[in-house]
């Protein structure tokens, strides 16, 4: 089975402090990718990444950055934390090109 | 661009009674389409998928055809279960190069005993 991991199921952070928010996924798949999940919203694109040390943005990058070093890890990174950025936080990777993606439990952040 | 619609939630049944929740889409080519469940605190979970016109997908009870000519991909089940209840998502991925998806924004079922 994929499997797709987070750092934290749960995180609380301070307004202004950097977060870094870690995905791991043990299929060797080429692509992954990073959303949001807020109520009435559904889920949102922030980055993916289709290679080592590629990224593209999606639809709402604005605030954030990524990283991805080695092929199984990929990094979301808020420099500086606002409240806005309060939300469900939701990895994911897929083999290929029209590929189902596999997800991992998510995190829910949450910026005081 | 690409679109997903589903039909709004939330859709309340009683155990054993036949689900049908609505999804259409818009998209260049022939996009691939999915379901996905998520329950409650978790993450997405693939349910079901098809590649090509008049493929069916189906797991768990569900199924869902693609349906070119209504630009459709419904989610059926025979008999919901009160393990059923979650929110289910349809999606699609279109186009050449990366496998990003398209996500509607969810229906949430609720099965009552």
């Amino acid at each position: 089975d994929v499997k797709v991991t987070q750092s934290s199921r749960y995180l609380v952070k301070r307004t202004g402090e950097k977060v870094f928010l870690e995905c791991v996924q043990d299929m060797d798949h080429e692509n992954m990718f990073w959303y949001r999940q807020d109520p009435g919203l559904g889920l949102r694109l922030i980055y993916f990444s289709y290679d080592v040390k590629m990224k593209e943005k999606g639809d709402i990058p604005e605030g954030y950055s990524v990283s991805r070093e080695k092929k199984e890890r990929f990094s979301l990174i808020l420099e500086s934390a606002s409240t806005n950025q309060t939300s469900m936080y939701l990895c994911a990777s897929s083999p290929g090109s029209r590929s189902e993606q596999y997800f991992g439990p998510g995190t829910r952040l949450t910026v005081t | 661009g690409n679109s997903v619609t589903q039909m709004e939630g939330p859709v309340t049944l009683s155990e054993e009674a036949f689900l049908t929740i609505n999804c259409t889409y818009t998209a260049t080519g022939y996009p691939s389409l999915f379901w996905y469940v998520q329950y409650p605190g978790e993450g997405l979970q693939l349910l079901l998928k098809a590649t090509k016109a008049d493929d069916k997908g189906s797991n768990k009870g569900f199924e869902a055809t693609y349906r070119k000519e209504t630009t459709s991909f419904h989610l059926e089940k025979g008999s919901v279960q009160v393990s059923d209840s979650a929110v289910y998502f349809c999606a699609l991925s279109a186009g050449s190069g990366y496998s990003t998806l398209t996500f509607g924004k969810g229906t949430m079922l609720l099965v009552s005993p």
